[in-house]
């Protein structure tokens, strides 16, 4: 059945480091993947998605590319702000289900 | 659009007593998803509904929980004689058929006394 696996926290960075979450999928064919986004007292959001093999998500400085060859859809940005500490979710594709997530922290 | 919007924002009760939430989807959206969310936590499923029907509940929605979307609409959530472990981030959520993008509410979050 289908699986997602999610680096799990916590990550702190400094500003303007480069910062990669893993999440790696197995599916039947070729779903569409998510990464959300809960910032401190909020609900989650939708930060970026992708809804076949190499397309590539991108939104507020962060990318993702749907890699069919690893399976895998890793959240990266290239320098990080203090604004962007919040947690980051991988859901389950098709399910209702979206783990712990990753904390991530940035430091001034 | 306004959003999802969920009513309150925060409550406090004492143990034993019941309490309701409303949430208000996004306006053309016929699914409606209700979370659970305790700190450290992702979200829990607990059911949701496409139009008024309720299609899944998880096994977590103890007969205490119950929720309905009776004009497929808004969804309420009561939690009858609470527990001190029902003290949670409760979050709704809404979406399309056939799309797979839920849109979340900021949450009520709730505390047992």
């Amino acid at each position: 059945g289908n699986s997602v696996t999610q680096m799990e926290g916590p990550v702190t960075l400094s500003e303007e480091a480069f910062l990669t979450i893993n999440c790696t999928y197995t599916a039947t064919g070729y779903p569409s993947l998510f990464w959300y986004v809960q910032y401190p007292g909020e609900g989650l959001q939708l930060l970026l998605k992708a809804t076949k093999a190499d397309d590539k998500g991108s939104n507020k400085g962060f990318e993702a590319t749907y890699r069919k060859e690893t399976t895998s859809f890793h959240l990266e940005k290239g320098s990080v702000q203090v604004s962007d500490s919040a947690v980051y979710f991988c859901p389950r594709v098709g399910e209702l289900v979206f783990g712990k997530g990753t904390k991530l922290t940035v430091n001034p | 659009d306004t959003g999802v919007s969920q009513d309150p924002r925060h409550k406090i009760t004492k143990r034993g007593q019941n309490v309701t939430f409303r949430c208000d989807p996004i306006s053309e959206h016929n699914r409606l998803y209700w979370y659970r969310q305790t700190l450290g936590q992702g979200p829990e499923f607990l059911t949701y509904f496409q139009n008024e029907a309720q299609l899944e509940k998880s096994r977590l929605l103890s007969d205490r929980f119950s929720a309905e979307r009776p004009k497929g609409s808004f969804s309420t959530l009561e939690i009858q004689r609470t527990e001190q472990g029902d003290s949670a981030m409760y979050l709704c959520a809404s979406s399309l058929t056939g799309i797979n993008i839920q849109y979340f509410g900021a949450g009520t979050r709730l505390s047992v006394l």
